[in-house]
């Protein structure tokens, strides 16, 4: 059974562009969730999707943005990047509502 | 807002001891608690997953345990083995709320 998928696994990008990570949940969960996680301020939740629609946004500013598509994949996109949005990014998905959650191995964003 | 947090933030012990790590959260009124293991620059592994309604789980060498009255979540390791040596996360699940709130993290080293 194939686990939480993201690509890709590590990203560079300059200070001003934008980026679009990928998730591919395990077959048959429907929820995604998306966390940031830095030395700092450890893991945050960024949005939670299901069915193709946002349920849940946490405390980000709007260049941070997501879908999901009627596969249950996932986007998230980061507009206008600053230094300071360098993170692991960590996809999650689950099969129903707080059944727990399986999380893929990440996408490591480095912005210069 | 639901508080997590896990003390001490490191540790380490000689191989062979056994292992307790605590959690604790501000809200009772969560869904379930899971607790992950991460290493390096890796995501996150689901250890354990305790529903509300259980008082502990149970996964080899692994027990955790759940007291919402109190707020409290203990995660012991029998025999450690160097192998354990990772960063091991706390985090739960308020009801009607489909997020993680994480606690930052027990990291551990087992001394061979």
């Amino acid at each position: 059974k194939a686990g939480v998928t993201q690509t890709p696994r590590y990203l560079i990008k300059t200070r001003g562009q934008q980026v679009t990570l990928s998730c591919s949940p395990i077959s048959g969960h429907r929820s995604v969730s998306w966390y940031q996680q830095t030395p700092g301020q450890g893991l945050q939740f960024l949005f939670e999707y299901f069915s193709e629609t946002q349920r849940n946004k946490g405390n980000f500013p709007g260049r941070f943005s997501g879908r999901q598509f009627s596969n249950s994949r996932s986007e998230m996109n980061v507009s206008t990047l600053e230094l300071g949005d360098s993170a692991l990014y960590l996809c999650a998905s689950s099969r129903q509502d707080n059944y727990g959650y399986t999380f893929g191995s990440g996408t490591r964003l480095t912005v210069v | 807002k639901q508080e997590v947090t896990q003390i001490p933030a490191a540790l380490s012990v000689p191989e062979g001891e056994n292992l307790v790590l605590n959690c604790s959260f501000t809200d009772s009124a969560i869904y379930n608690l899971q607790w992950f293991r991460q290493d390096p620059g890796k995501g996150l592994t689901s250890l354990l997953l305790i529903q509300s309604s259980q008082r502990e789980q149970t996964s080899g060498r692994l027990n955790a345990s759940l007291d919402k009255s109190s707020g409290r979540s203990t995660l012991y390791i029998a025999a450690s083995q160097p192998g354990d040596s990772a960063t091991y996360l706390c985090a739960v699940t308020l009801y009607g709320n489909n997020r993680l709130a994480f606690g930052k993290g027990n990291q551990v080293v087992v001394i061979p």
